[in-house]
Parts: C-alpha cells; structure tokens; sequence
C-alpha cells in the first residue's frame, strides 16, 4: 500500500552495531506491527503498537526495540543482542477497533550483516 | 497463544486446476481469518478473509471456508493463471483484546502454462 513507506530498502549491520529501520504511514490506523520474515518461517511478531506511546512485545521481541512518539512513526531498532539479524523486515498498519481489521504492509527493508 | 499450521508446503498445480491450501488454528477464542499473498520480494497484500460469523465468503475466483468446530479454514482458488504463482500465507487473531495476528508458514504455490 503506499500509505506506507519503509527505509531504507536496504541495511548493512556491522557487528556490534545498532541500526534503526523506519515505518511512516499516512492511513490514520491507529494499530502498527513489526515482522520478521525468514525463509520458510513466515511472519513471526516482534513488537506491536495499538496506540501512541504504548507497545507489546510480540513472540520474538529479544534484541528488538520500538518507540511509538507519533501515531503515524513506529521506528524498529535492531540491537546488537539480535545475533541473527539477517532477514527481511515487514512493517504493518491497521485501523483499530473492537474486532481485528485488515493489516496493510510497507515493501519491508532487507537487513544484512556485513 | 495461538497456533497455526498451514499445509502444504508448497503446491504445483496446470493453469485452469484448482488450488487448495489448508490452515488449522489453537485458539478457540479466534473470529478474524485474513488470507495474504506474497509474491517474490514484494509486500504481503490481503486477498480475502473471513469473520467467525459466516462459514464462507467468496469473491471472483478466490473463495475461503471456515469450520469453527474443527478450527480450520480453507483458501480455495479456481481457474488458476500463472499470475496466482506466489507464497500465500493464512492468518488469525488473538481472539483477544488486543491485535495481534499469528501467522502460517506458508505455502509456495506455482501455476504451469
């Protein structure tokens, strides 16, 4: 979707190093999701945000940090304690609600370490 | 928390067959069942889902049933094209207070000429 955007397409990790991926979207969704998708593995939940100023650790969420300052900016940084960082990362949004809506995508970035 | 499997792996089928791929969940608690295709290197884009509410929901080619007493539901594409090859991932929710979705592992689907 292009109310979405995710940056950069893609990202080098030295080791040691922390690198910070960015998701800006312009939907006025209200809920926002970070996802690793490692071959094979699907789309496992690192951390999500229903609201501003507020996250959850989804079910992989060691080595991983998220800010959620701005309803529209939900930043992910990958620590040096994420010792396999490789993969490629998706970021989602959805409207919120009593019931689950439809999560919409950016184009993800690819993290490699150098 | 919430277990989905999703089955088959991978699946090869001739233009104009039928696919079909398969997902059981854990959470009994679960009503939201979004079906995802990804193609290779891009975004996931939603294709269809389905509320507990109602047991199938069609649209075009593209149809998904869902059997709350059994916890599974199918994605069923007819009249396949080559434009179908692609990885579809099926999801649920939390069933829950909050939003989160667990995902399958995927199943790469590959439509032959």
């Amino acid at each position: 979707d292009g109310g979405i955007t995710q940056s950069p397409k893609y990202l080098f990790r030295k080791e040691g190093q922390n690198v910070t991926l960015s998701c800006e979207q312009n939907l006025n969704h209200d809920a926002m999701y970070w996802y690793r998708q490692d071959p094979g593995q699907g789309l496992r939940l690192i951390y999500y945000s229903q609201i501003v100023n507020d996250f959850q650790k989804g079910d992989i969420a060691e080595g991983y940090s998220v800010s959620r300052e701005k309803k529209e900016s939900f930043p992910l940084t990958v620590t040096s304690a994420q010792k396999n960082p490789t993969a490629f990362y998706l970021c989602a949004s959805s409207y919120g609600g009593r019931s689950n809506q439809p999560q919409h995508f950016g184009d993800g970035t690819r993290l490699s370490i150098l | 928390g919430e277990n989905v499997e999703q089955h088959p792996s991978t699946l090869s089928v001739q233009e104009g067959d039928s696919a079909v791929i398969k997902c059981t969940y854990s959470d009994s608690a679960s009503n939201y069942f979004p079906w995802y295709k990804q193609e290779l290197g891009k975004r996931p884009q939603l294709i269809i889902d389905i509320r507990s509410n109602v047991g199938e929901k069609k649209d075009q080619r593209i149809a998904v049933t869902l059997n709350k007493t059994a916890k599974h539901f199918s994605l069923h594409i007819t009249e396949t094209q080559p434009e179908d090859s692609a990885v579809y991932f099926c999801a649920a929710d939390s069933g829950g207070s909050n939003y989160k979705l667990t995902f399958g592992k995927g199943t790469l689907l590959t439509v032959n000429p």
